[in-house]
């Protein structure tokens, strides 16, 4: 049972590029998680998905970035015109389960890429 | 101020010590997350708890609810056991939706 894939595992970009960032979950996974961690600091949330649903994109800048997980495929993190400030590590995180109890949301127990590492030149 | 806070920063041991790394949240959560993060940044999940304590191998997890404090424990620590541990709250309010809020995490470097 292979875990969370995610490719490319780098990737390199020139300012106003655009950059495409794979996630495959586990087998089994309907739940989706993308996070941020830009150098030397720690892991941020961007985005949390469902098959074909975009649940909570709270974490994710308003312009540029993009998110989808569709019925077939990968979850795709998309980031247009590249600027230098997006060179971070993206990890996608899976989960069997998520939710909510009442108006709190829950997480399952997250399964982890190897995250993909951006560098915007 | 964090609402996810952990210590220390920066912790180094020698091979064989137990090792005790804090995390403290400043409202109720649903659970906490331990990870590990390796050199070279892949991240695995050690630990999901939302009462009492887990314990895998060398390593134990515990949490009081009533505190809002977790701790985990590294006992006999190895220079393998060298990453950075960070913990990441599931936070008991509505704006946190199903997302977690991480420490800043604690880079542990065990010498042989």
């Amino acid at each position: 049972n292979a875990g969370v894939m995610q490719n490319p595992r780098h990737l390199v970009r020139r300012r106003g590029q655009e950059a495409r960032l794979r996630c495959s979950p586990m087998k089994g996974h309907s739940h989706v998680y993308w996070y941020r961690q830009l150098p030397e600091e720690g892991l941020k949330f961007m985005v949390y998905l469902q098959k074909e649903n975009i649940i909570d994109e709270s974490g994710m800048p308003k312009e540029r970035f993009s998110a989808e997980f569709p019925k077939e495929g990968p979850s795709i993190l998309r980031i247009q015109q590249v600027v230098r400030g997006d060179s971070a590590a993206y990890f996608c995180a899976s989960s069997k389960t998520s939710g909510t109890i009442g108006l709190v949301g829950y997480t399952g127990e997250l399964f982890f890429g190897e995250g993909s590492r951006l560098t915007v030149l | 101020k964090n609402e996810v806070e952990q210590s220390p920063q920066n912790l180094t041991a020698q091979e064989g010590e137990f090792i005790t790394i804090n995390c403290s949240y400043s409202v109720g959560i649903s659970a906490l997350h331990w990870l590990q993060q390796h050199p070279g940044g892949g991240i695995v999940s050690l630990f999901m708890l939302s009462s009492g304590k887990k314990k895998h191998g060398r390593l134990i997890a515990t949490i009081n609810i009533q505190e809002k404090h977790s701790s985990l424990h590294i006992t006999a620590s190895h220079p393998r056991d060298s990453a950075v541990y960070i913990c990441a709250a599931q936070l008991l309010i509505k704006a946190a939706g199903n997302k977690l809020t991480f420490g800043g995490g604690t880079r542990v470097l065990v010498k042989p």
